[in-house]
């Protein structure tokens, strides 16, 4: 069973940015996809991004593309995203998930606890 | 490709059959899943690849379908059944999820 522990909780201001992070153990980390999704308050499941860490190219969600990185690095099985010019909007729940299997064709079968980034003035 | 589903809200009595339908825009082929979340919890793979359950999933949980129109059906509801349910297509990237289904006490 693959386990992913995610950073803590973030209070940030408008317009800073936050970068979150998602460590994988008990897996193989290189050729499972990460995604990423976000959960805003009281609503629904929104797919961010995702990453194949042994391929190194994210792909994103168009509404995030401009303000989302998503990276990873296969030496501490860790995956990363920052977002910037963040608005209050952006106060969410934020998870990470890895692949059901290899590749990109995959549900996500492990999840993160999730981390809560509030934006506020 | 834009998930939809339906109902928004399913009221049903316990040990009763909850049939869920999600439809996504334009074919997905069998690369659909089901998740459960519950208040609090982070999301949980029921069914992948249309009609597989995922490890440690009861019986009670089926799905079914391909192409675009897919269905979750739980046989007898349990007291811990009841939550909120989303569909995702993994046919292609970007993925997408539906707006959820949540199941809740008649």
């Amino acid at each position: 069973q693959v386990q992913l522990v995610q950073s803590g909780a973030e209070v940030k201001k408008p317009g800073s940015s936050v970068k979150v992070s998602c460590k994988a153990s008990g897996g193989t980390f290189s050729s499972y996809a990460i995604s990423w999704v976000r959960q805003a308050p009281g609503q629904g499941l929104e797919w961010v991004g995702g990453i194949i860490p042994i391929f190194g190219t994210a792909t994103y969600a168009q509404k995030f593309q401009d303000r989302v990185t998503i990276s990873a690095d296969e030496f501490t099985s860790t995956a990363y995203m920052e977002v910037t010019s963040l608005t209050e909007d952006d106060t969410a729940v934020f998870y990470c998930a890895r692949g059901t299997v290899r590749g990109y064709t995959s549900s996500w079968s492990d999840w993160g606890q999730g981390t809560l980034v509030t934006v506020s003035s | 490709i834009v998930m939809t589903q339906s109902p928004a809200t399913l009221s049903v009595s316990p040990g009763e059959r909850a049939t869920l339908s999600c439809r996504a825009s334009q074919s997905v082929s069998s690369y659909l899943a089901w998740y459960q979340q519950k208040p609090g919890q982070a999301p949980r793979l029921l069914i992948y690849d249309a009609s597989t359950r995922a490890t440690g999933i009861p019986a009670r949980f089926s799905g079914s379908g391909s192409g675009t129109e897919f269905t979750l059906t739980i046989s007898s509801l349990q007291s811990e059944d009841f939550a909120v349910y989303y569909c995702q297509h993994y046919y292609s990237w970007p993925q997408a999820f539906g707006p959820g289904t949540k199941v809740d006490i008649k």
